[in-house]
């Protein structure tokens, strides 16, 4: 049962222009949503968040809009540039009293930014 | 920020071996620490969530038995990959959570079997 998913695998944009990455889920439940970069043989690199009570976070390049009648949230980068080339990993967690939620992570899109 | 450290960053072994790998958090106290799977091309898969001082909490299909977790203090916690089969060879990630910092993850280890 995939609670999380991006279901495109990859994602070509010309530098300068906006890259858009997808992600749905599956479980009400999750209150907390996170965007990772992950380069090969790494370990992912934290991006963005954003909590349920929210609907839009702004991190400089990066943007994440959270949809939560849809399920949807998805990853704005703009400009995008070459160095943004990277598998994108949206992930999800229900933080609960415990404020350990483990985290619940998509399939992943690659992203290609073409100089 | 919070930085976590995972030992080693490739490892190659026989099969019927055991391997253990290792995630320490550096500059702060992480009680819950979790450890993932990547398959290629393929999502990161959580394996368990390990809790210092007490059992780990295994994920539907994962072998406890096979997967050894032991967090015997609040800056290690360590996977042991028992008896080890080429099927055991993939990407192994842990991350652990701060609270200032969220989560953060280790470098992964390259586990080959053969």
């Amino acid at each position: 049962d995939q609670q999380v998913k991006q279901n495109s695998p990859s994602l070509s944009v010309q530098e300068g222009r906006i890259s858009i990455l997808n992600c749905d889920y599956t479980n009400s439940m999750f209150d907390y949503f996170l965007w990772y970069k992950k380069y090969p043989a790494e370990g992912p690199t934290f991006l963005i968040s954003i909590s349920s009570i929210k609907d839009k976070n702004e991190d400089g390049r990066f943007t994440v809009f959270l949809n939560k009648s849809a399920k949807h949230l998805s990853l704005h980068i703009v400009p995008s540039q070459p160095g943004d080339s990277a598998v994108y990993f949206c992930a999800a967690s229900v933080r609960g009293s415990s404020n350990t939620g483990k985290l619940i992570f998509g399939q992943g899109t690659t992203l290609q930014v073409k100089p | 920020g919070a930085v976590v450290s995972q030992h080693p960053s490739r490892v190659i072994c026989k099969s019927g071996t055991s391997v253990k790998i290792e995630c320490r958090s550096l500059d702060f106290q992480a009680t819950t620490m979790f450890w993932y799977r990547q398959f290629p091309k393929k999502s990161l898969m959580l394996m368990a969530t390990s809790n210092e001082g007490s059992k780990a909490t295994y994920e539907q299909g994962v072998e406890k038995d096979k997967f050894l977790i032991n967090h015997a203090s609040l800056t290690l916690s360590t996977l042991t990959v028992t008896s080890a089969h080429p099927e055991d060879s993939s990407f192994y990630i842990c991350s652990a959570r701060d609270v200032h910092s969220g989560y953060t993850f280790g470098s992964g280890t390259r586990l080959t079997v053969v």
